[in-house]
């Protein structure tokens, strides 16, 4: 069946750094991917998407680009701020549906 | 515009008892979904609702089921709690076009302890 992997957490980093957040999926057929972000004490938030390969979602300075000769779709960003605290979660969606498949998630830690 | 809403936000129960949660869609939203998510864990699929129907079920137990009423709104229950139970159960809803959802948004979910 559809799986997601993601790197393993907690990532913690300064301020301005760089950040990427590895994924890679095992899917049937053209899946549609997702990154999401959970601020503690909430529901998860759509972060960007991509629907089909060589497709690169963006929002608010976080990117990825669907890959799918490798299979993945790492989150990446040039200069994180403490405000991007959160568990980030990739999930990609089949083909003939919006049944959601969600990697663990990545705990991320900013600091000032 | 209010976006998915669920009620509880929190509660407490009892193994072996029941539980009733509820979600409201975000307005203009058909389908809602349910999803379990354990402590450190991801979002575990449950089952999908659309037209007052089961449109889709995860790997969960007869245990956990649901419905959807007319105005969209959806209720899962969940018999003879375990204390596996445990977790945030996540709503989300989306509109169902053409056999493929837009885009799901999630409410703040219901925290369910079962001790």
């Amino acid at each position: 069946g559809n799986s997601v992997t993601q790197m393993e957490g907690p990532v913690t980093l300064s301020e301005e750094a760089f950040l990427t957040i590895n994924c890679t999926y095992t899917a049937t057929g053209y899946p549609s991917l997702f990154w999401y972000v959970q601020y503690p004490g909430e529901g998860l938030q759509l972060l960007l998407k991509a629907t089909k390969a060589d497709d690169k979602g963006s929002n608010k300075g976080f990117e990825a680009t669907y890959r799918k000769e490798t299979t993945s779709f790492h989150l990446e960003k040039g200069s994180v701020q403490v405000s991007d605290s959160a568990v980030y979660f990739c999930a990609l969606s089949g083909q003939y549906g919006n049944k959601l498949v969600f990697g663990a998630g990545t705990i991320l830690r900013v600091k000032s | 515009d209010a976006g998915v809403t669920q009620s509880p936000t929190h509660l407490i129960k009892t193994r072996g008892q029941q539980v009733t949660l509820r979600c409201s869609p975000k307005s203009g939203h058909d389908t809602v979904s349910w999803y379990q998510q354990a402590l450190g864990q991801g979002p575990q699929f449950i089952f999908q609702y659309y037209e007052e129907e089961e449109r889709q079920r995860g790997n969960f137990p007869d245990r956990f089921s649901g419905h959807q009423f007319p105005n969209y709104s959806s209720e899962l229950n969940v018999n003879a709690l375990l204390l596996g139970d445990s977790a945030l159960y996540l709503c989300a809803s989306s509109l169902l076009t053409g056999g493929s959802d837009t885009e799901a948004f999630f409410g703040q979910g219901t925290r369910l302890t079962v001790v």
